[in-house]
C-alpha cells in the first residue's frame, strides 16, 4: 500500500496568518490516465471530512482561495493564507491513484 | 443537492456481523461510485472499501475476508456488510461519492458486549 506521510503532526498559527502542510507519498501519484489524483481534507471536530483540494491544485466548490495545493509525483503541500477561526481541525491528504486509496496521518491545525 | 445518509445499528456485539445502509440521492449510483471510509475515535481516516458504477467491488486488503458490499440501484443504496466483528472495528462509518466532495455525516458503531 502507498504510505501517505504528513509533516508536521501538529501546527500552532496565528489568526490572520500563514501556514503550510507537507505529504509525502511512498510512489509515484501520478496515474497512467496522466492525473494525479491527490486530494486534501479538512475535518473539523465531530464533522464529515470536507474536501478543499482535488487533483493537487484545484479547489473544490465554496473553498476559498485562501487554500492552495501544490506538488507533483511524490512531494505535496497544502498552503493556508490568511488564517481563520474556521480553518482549524486536522488536515488530511488522500491518494486515489494506487489501490487501496490511503490518507496522510493527519495535521492538527490550532491556535497560537 | 447531493446527500448521502448512513444508518444501521450502534452497538453490535463481537463476532456478530455489522450491517450499514448508505442512502443517496441527488445523483445515480449507476453513473458514480460509492466509498465506505472509517475512522475509530480519537485516530485518522482508513478507507474501508467500494462499489464503482458498474457494480464491482474494492475492498481494504486487511477487511476483504470479512467485508461486502452491494447495492439495490432502485432504492439508491449501498450496503456495507462486515462479519466477525472485533472492538477494532469500533469507530465511525462514511459513506462518500465519488470525487470525494460529499460525504454522509457518519454512523458511530461500537462493538461491545
Amino acid at each position: 500500500d502507498v504510505v501517505m506521510t504528513q509533516t508536521p503532526v501538529s501546527l500552532s498559527v496565528s489568526l490572520g496568518g500563514q501556514t503550510s502542510i507537507s505529504c509525502r507519498s511512498s510512489q509515484s501519484l501520478v496515474h497512467s490516465d496522466g492525473n494525479t489524483y491527490l486530494y486534501w481534507y479538512l475535518q473539523k471536530p465531530g464533522q464529515s471530512p470536507q474536501l478543499l483540494i482535488y487533483k493537487v491544485s484545484n479547489r473544490f466548490s465554496g473553498v476559498p482561495d485562501r487554500f492552495s495545493g501544490s506538488g507533483s509525483g511524490t512531494d505535496f503541500t497544502l498552503k493556508i493564507s490568511r488564517v481563520e477561526p474556521e480553518d482549524l481541525g486536522v488536515y488530511y491528504c488522500y491518494q486515489g491513484t494506487h489501490y487501496p486509496p490511503t490518507f496522510g496521518g493527519g495535521t492538527k491545525l490550532e491556535l497560537k | 443537492q447531493v446527500q448521502l445518509k448512513e444508518s444501521g445499528p450502534g452497538l453490535v456485539q463481537p463476532s456478530q456481523t455489522l450491517s450499514l445502509t448508505c442512502t443517496v440521492s441527488g445523483f445515480s449510483l449507476t453513473s458514480n461510485s460509492v466509498h465506505w471510509v472509517r475512522q475509530p475515535p480519537g485516530k485518522g481516516l482508513e478507507w474501508v472499501g467500494a462499489i464503482w458504477s458498474g457494480g464491482s467491488t474494492d475492498y481494504n486488503s486487511a477487511l476483504k475476508s470479512r467485508l461486502s458490499i452491494s447495492r439495490d440501484t432502485s432504492k439508491s443504496q449501498v450496503f456495507l456488510k462486515m462479519n466477525s466483528l472485533q472492538t477494532e472495528d469500533t469507530a465511525i462509518y462514511f459513506c462518500t461519492r465519488s470525487g470525494g466532495g460529499y460525504w454522509g455525516q457518519g454512523v458511530m458503531v461500537t462493538v461491545s458486549s
